[in-house]
Order: structure tokens, then sequence, then C-alpha cells
């Protein structure tokens, strides 16, 4: 499993755009890249999943570049309800039905009013 | 979406008894569900993989005699805590995915778990 870093917390004010940015140097042919938010005292839910270039949903947007080293989360106008914790992983799409997911610090999202 | 349905939300006991935590996936089978626990201010962190049938994988460090997993069908998995010390306090989380291929992980709404 491609091992994933990214930064430990981030601030960010209502209505402003938050791009949180994941580093996976190992990411092999057949990974594909999740992004999950956990809110205070509940199972993290899915946000997004992408392989390659540009994936956008009606939550957020991912970046990919073409070296799929990195991936970007990003999210329009975030609100007050966006705080949680964000974390992003990598895995292969072959073996993701039964492959254990193993969690980073992941990205502890402030958002203030 | 899929559903996946843990009880209880929350749990006190006293030490030394045993919880049973259930994870339900509502509306769709799975071959394998995870077990995770998570202290506050940190990540999830993976106890065991449960298998359909066949006996749970658990992470290194893990002691399958105190965290107890069966997954008797496509459905249902547990976890149980036995003789619970005031260290196990947690918050217990359960996945589980779809059959289907190219699908996220759904994750059950937590059990917070107090041992006093």
């Amino acid at each position: 499993l491609a091992k994933t870093t990214q930064p430990i917390s981030m601030d960010s004010y209502e209505g402003q755009e938050v791009n949180i940015t994941c580093s996976h140097n190992n990411i092999a042919t057949n990974d594909y890249i999740t992004w999950y938010q956990q809110f205070p005292s509940q199972g993290p839910r899915f946000i997004i999943q992408g392989y390659k270039t540009k994936v956008t949903n009606e939550v957020a947007s991912l970046f990919i570049p073409a070296d799929r080293k990195s991936s970007t989360l990003s999210l329009p106008r975030v609100s007050l309800s966006d705080t949680a914790v964000y974390y992003c992983l990598v895995g292969d799409i072959r073996t993701y039905n039964t492959d254990k997911l193993i969690f980073g610090t992941g990205t502890r999202l402030q958002v203030f009013p | 979406g899929a559903v996946v349905s843990q009880h209880p939300s929350r749990v006190i006991c006293k030490s030394g008894t045993s919880v049973k935590i259930e994870c339900r996936s509502l509306d769709f089978q799975a071959t394998t569900m995870f077990w995770y626990r998570q202290f506050p201010k940190q990540s999830l962190m993976l106890m065991a993989t449960s298998n359909e049938g066949s006996k749970a994988t658990y992470e290194q460090g893990v002691e399958k005699d105190k965290f107890l997993i069966n997954h008797a069908s496509l459905t249902l998995s547990t976890l149980t805590v036995t003789s619970a010390h005031p260290e196990d306090s947690s918050f217990y989380i359960c996945s589980a995915r779809a059959t289907a291929i190219n699908t996220e992980a759904f994750f059950g709404q937590g059990t917070r778990l107090t041992v006093v």
C-alpha cells in the first residue's frame, strides 16, 4: 500500500476555497486515490475517488497531476459544517474490495466564521 | 448509498465484563468487514479483518483472545471486547464494502466504549 502524507491541520474561513494536498510518491499503476471525511464521533464517509486528471462531484473536486505522486482535494466555499478530518488513501483498484484500508494521520480542517 | 449500521452507539461497562458490538450491512452483502479503533485526536487504527465463514485476521499487536470477532453471515460481524479494562475505552468503528468492484468503503457510525 502506498504511503500517504498530508498536512496535520489547516485553518480556513467560511466562504473560502480549501485545498488539501496529499503526497503519495510510491503510488502504483493500479492504485486509485480516495478521500474520506470524518466528523467527531462518527465513522468516516466517502467524499471522492479518482485515478488521474480531475474528478468533480457535488461535494468536492479532486485534482491529480500526470505523475500521480500527489493529489489535491478542493472544497469550494467551505462552511462551518466542513470542519472535520480529511483522509487521503491509496489502494489497488483490482483488490479494493477486500484490501484493508490503512488510515494515515489525516488533515484536521477547522473552519472559522 | 449503502448503509453500515453499528450497535450500540455508546456503551458503558464495568471492568472485567464483556461487551459485544454489532456491525451490519443493511442493503448489501459484505464478505469482508474491518474493525478499527480510534483514540481521541488520533487516526483510525485497523484492528482486524473479519471474513465471513472463516477466522478473522488480526493486525500485529491486537490480542485475538481479547477482541473476539465473529462474521457469521454476509451482513453481520460482531466484535466482543472480553474482560474489558479502562484502557480499552475507545471509539470502535466497523467498515464494509459491497462485493462489486470499484466501490468506496462504508463505515458504521461508531461505538463509544467507556470502561469504568
